[in-house]
């Protein structure tokens, strides 16, 4: 069972390029999320989805932009990269909405911004 | 909005000796409070979660947690930590499920514990 798939692992991007981090899980969970890990700043939610077709802004989405076109695949993508993007990028799902579960992350996506 | 202040950035012990990890927690409803941990280049897993009922909760790994609505904290405890236990942990809190809408789960700055042989 793979859980929570995030590619790629690591990426080095140009100030301006754009790119997309993907996520893909295989539990059949409705509820996704991304959070970006910084030193000293814990972690902080950028955009979430309580199902396919649906998805909302968390503490920090300025910058990043999202989809849910199926409740397996919840890409974040980079219009513009900032050297401020640079960060630890974690998915993380949850059978449903309810903010009684338990999340399941992924194993993190490092980018640099030069 | 909730905020979750973890006390201590980091927090060296001594193998076998007993660790709290200290959380406080602000919000203006009733929470949900949860304790996660990171290995080091891993993604987090939940250690143990606090929903309703006895304040004392039992997670994995030998660790616990006491909620005090009170003093609105939710400190973390071992009595006995191993080399194993080395890693960084994270408070976090989300809204009571009412309706409203509020599903974001929010972190705390994380307090690393370091196991010392």
């Amino acid at each position: 069972n793979a859980g929570v798939t995030q590619t790629p692992k690591f990426q080095v991007l140009k100030t301006g390029q754009s790119m997309t981090l993907q996520c893909a899980q295989d539990m059949n969970h409705e509820y996704m999320s991304w959070y970006r890990q910084d030193p000293g700043m814990g972690l902080r939610l950028i955009h979430y989805s309580v199902g396919a077709g649906i998805t909302d802004q968390g503490e920090v989405p300025n910058g990043y932009n999202v989809s849910r076109s199926t409740t397996e695949d919840f890409p974040l993508r980079l219009l513009s990269a900032a050297p401020s993007q640079t960060s630890v990028y974690f998915c993380a799902s949850k059978p449903g909405a309810s903010n009684t579960g338990e999340l399941f992350f992924g194993e993190g996506s490092r980018l640099t911004v030069l | 909005a909730q905020s979750v202040t973890q006390l201590d950035s980091q927090v060296p012990v001594f193998e076998e000796a007993p660790v709290e990890l200290r959380c406080n927690y602000s919000s203006s409803v009733s929470v949900y409070l949860f304790w996660y941990v990171q290995y080091p280049n891993q993604g987090l897993q939940l250690l143990l979660k606090y929903l309703s009922g006895s304040t004392l909760v039992k997670g994995i790994n030998g660790f616990e947690a006491e909620f005090n609505k009170s003093q609105t904290s939710f400190h973390l405890r071992k009595p006995s930590v191993h080399i194993s236990d080395t890693a960084e942990y994270f408070c976090a809190v989300s809204e009571e499920d009412s309706g409203a809408g509020s599903y974001q789960l929010t972190f705390g700055k994380g307090t690393k514990l370091s196991v010392i042989p």
